[in-house]
């Protein structure tokens, strides 16, 4: 089955510099990728999710790549601010079912 | 509104004792998933309903057991908790393809 290996699975960052969270898998049929956010004593967050048919996505201070060739997932927050300061969490879906399978989280710290 | 809701928040349980968590939703999504997660590593997936089909993970299958009753509720019940399921468990509903989590349940077990 899929496999989704998250890294960093720590990352500190100063504010205003640029963070990248990278996850791999392994099943080249996978469809659907998702970021999560989640903040300390709180539930995960949708930030972001991705179709394979879209390579790029940007939101608000981050970008998604997605480079199938590779079978990579990235989320790049641009210039971090103390608020980005979560563990982050990528997720990936194969196609034709429904469930997720899960990176091991990524704990970002900025420092102000 | 996408609040999924859980409750308790904490559980003290012990050895051998069962334990019963409720997870919400007012969004009539059709599908409620539970994930079990321990600290450093990945949301692990117990079960989810589809609509009021459950399907268990292979290797979860005879640990947990969960309910449906209604589109909003969704049970996860643990038979003889042991002290590996200390663990946050987490609930979500998804109407399609996205999951929206709840704020999770830490489950300690003594």
């Amino acid at each position: 089955g899929e496999q989704v290996e998250q890294r960093p699975p720590h990352l500190s960052v100063r504010e205003g510099d640029s963070a990248v969270i990278t996850c791999t898998y392994t099943d080249p049929n996978s469809y659907y990728f998702f970021w999560y956010k989640q903040e300390p004593g709180a539930s995960l967050q949708l930030l972001m999710k991705v179709f394979s048919s879209t390579e790029i996505n940007e939101g608000q201070g981050f970008t998604v790549l997605l480079n199938k060739k590779d079978k990579r997932l990235s989320l790049n927050l641009t210039a971090a601010h103390p608020g980005d300061s979560a563990a982050y969490f990528c997720a990936v879906s194969p196609t034709g079912n429904y469930k997720y399978v899960f990176g091991a989280g990524t704990r970002l710290k900025v420092i102000a | 509104d996408t609040t999924v809701k859980q409750n308790p928040r904490y559980k003290l349980a012990r050895v051998g004792k069962p334990v019963n968590l409720i997870c919400s939703q007012t969004m009539n999504h059709d599908t409620m998933y539970w994930y079990q997660k321990k600290p450093n590593q990945a949301p692990k997936l117990l079960l989810f309903y589809y609509d009021k089909i459950l399907n268990r993970e292979a290797d979860t299958f005879e640990k947990f057991q969960s309910s449906r009753p209604n589109n909003s509720f969704c049970s996860l019940y643990i038979g003889s908790a042991g002290l590996e399921y200390s663990a946050m468990y987490l609930c979500a509903s998804s109407p399609g393809w996205e999951q929206y989590f709840g704020p999770g349940t830490r489950l300690t077990v003594l």
